[in-house]
């Protein structure tokens, strides 16, 4: 099955450095990319959708210049978190949809997730 | 609106017991849905995927229903283990493809 690669799996910053989060369609081309964002024990929330070569769309309440996207190729996403605060401490998954006609280009394929913890 | 509801809200079972997980949803025009398994500090996992046209599929101890007319779907777990316990999250994709709804989970605890 589709490979969704998430690096890092966690990371620990001090607050105000900026930390990058890869995401990677290992055995396949994604043209579209996922980044959602999960609390404890809440569900995962969408943060952005990214179509490569393209700027990324938000959803309502994401702030685009504190999370930085960029799809650049079929096979890779990074989502960079600027000036990170303890608040922005939380669980960052990606997704992965591949192109092509029909029922797979709706499949999403996750990544493991990266956990994020700002001190 | 679209929205995808999910009951119970959390589970808690005996080892080798059977349960059934339920959604409900009103996204629509429906395209498939989907269940998924997230194991803590973990991405989801993809258990069953069904269009409107399948009712049930299996996945080993995992076998998902659809009523595409009631809009509603189960997720049953056979003799349950304790590597079970997890969320489980329902999710559906409506047209354009860009609609995906997901569920708030259940939460499965399995105990021995």
């Amino acid at each position: 099955g589709a490979v969704v690669s998430q690096h890092p799996s966690w990371v620990i910053c001090k607050s105000g450095t900026s930390v990058k989060i890869e995401c990677r369609s290992l055995d396949f081309q994604a043209t579209t990319m996922f980044w959602y964002r999960q609390f404890p024990k809440q569900s995962l929330m969408l943060m952005a959708t990214s179509n490569e070569g393209s700027k990324a769309t938000y959803e309502q309440g994401v702030e685009k210049d504190k999370f930085l996207i960029n799809h650049a190729s079929l096979t890779l996403s990074t989502l960079t978190v600027t000036s990170a605060h303890p608040e922005d401490s939380s669980f960052y998954i990606c997704s992965a949809r591949m192109g092509g006609g029909g029922f797979a280009k709706n499949i999403q394929y996750f990544g493991a997730g990266t956990r994020l913890s700002v001190l | 609106k679209n929205q995808v509801e999910q009951s119970p809200q959390s589970l808690i079972i005996l080892e080798g017991k059977n349960c059934t997980l339920q959604c409900n949803y009103t996204v629509s025009p429906f395209s498939n849905l989907r269940w998924y398994k997230q194991d803590t500090g973990r991405g989801p996992v993809s258990l069953t995927i069904m269009t409107f046209s399948e009712n049930t599929k299996s996945n080993g101890r995992y076998t998902a229903t659809l009523d595409a007319d009631t809009k509603q779907s189960s997720l049953h777990i056979t003799a349950s283990q304790l590597s079970d316990s997890a969320s489980y999250i329902c999710v559906v994709s409506g047209l354009p493809l860009d609609k995906v709804i997901f569920g708030p989970g259940t939460s499965l605890s399995v105990i021995p």
